[in-house]
């Protein structure tokens, strides 16, 4: 069957340090893979988009690697702050090459992160 | 920021009763889902409308859902019939063309179905 998981329900770390999400994924083959960010009560927010041919991304402190090999993605937020405190989201749609567009979602991470 | 609106914020309804929740997406933009996130669950997909048709749904989205965009700028959810576990949050998204623009999410209508 197709999932994506990302394995850790939470993640607590320390200010200052660099937190790292894992999103997995099963049967699926897809072109491009996405990151957002959901705080408590809102919609997601999108963070980082990164394609099949392309093994890392970053956007300021935010870096995505992406593995079709292993079928996996890591996200990373280094010198981490409290307000950096959400759960994350990865994304994908599961339409290679489609122009539908519609997203298939992991559960999140929900990450806190202490002063 | 361009943003998505969707209105109400919070909608109680009766099981059986019909809603239409609202959403009003980034005005260039032609692509509109709808999903939504039952408490403590993942974000689901229910639809996408694209040229003012369906392009695609999920399993969810049952002969109870329909979607219209009625004028150039509106995008509504009907649920005819609600039931209790239609209770979640439902979020609007819209993006501007190709499948890898990013889609903007709207804030989300709460439906509480008792």
């Amino acid at each position: 069957s197709q999932k994506i998981e990302q394995n850790s329900e939470a993640l607590n770390i320390q200010e200052g340090k660099t937190a790292t999400l894992t999103c997995n994924y099963t049967n699926y083959s897809p072109a491009y893979l996405q990151w957002y960010r959901q705080d408590p009560g809102r919609g997601p927010v999108f963070l980082l988009l990164i394609r099949e041919n392309e093994k890392e991304k970053r956007k300021e402190r935010l870096k995505v690697t992406f593995d079709t090999t292993l079928k996996q993605s890591l996200f990373h937020i280094t010198a981490s702050q409290p307000a950096d405190s959400a759960t994350y989201l990865c994304a994908l749609d599961p339409n290679y090459g489609g122009s539908q567009g519609n997203l298939i979602f992991g559960k999140g991470t929900k990450l806190s992160v202490k002063p | 920021e361009p943003e998505v609106t969707q209105t109400p914020s919070h909608q109680v309804t009766q099981m059986g009763q019909e809603v239409i929740l609202h959403c009003v997406p980034i005005s260039n933009h032609l692509y509109f889902y709808w999903y939504r996130q039952i408490l403590g669950q993942k974000v689901e997909f229910l639809v996408s409308f694209y040229n003012n048709e369906i392009s695609e749904k999920s399993e969810i989205f049952d002969d109870q859902f329909s979607v219209e965009r009625p004028d150039g700028s509106n995008f509504t959810l009907k649920i005819r019939s609600t039931k209790l576990e239609d209770s979640a949050m439902y979020f609007c998204a819209c993006r501007e063309r190709t499948s890898t623009d990013t889609q903007y999410f709207g804030p989300g209508t709460r439906l509480t179905v008792l």
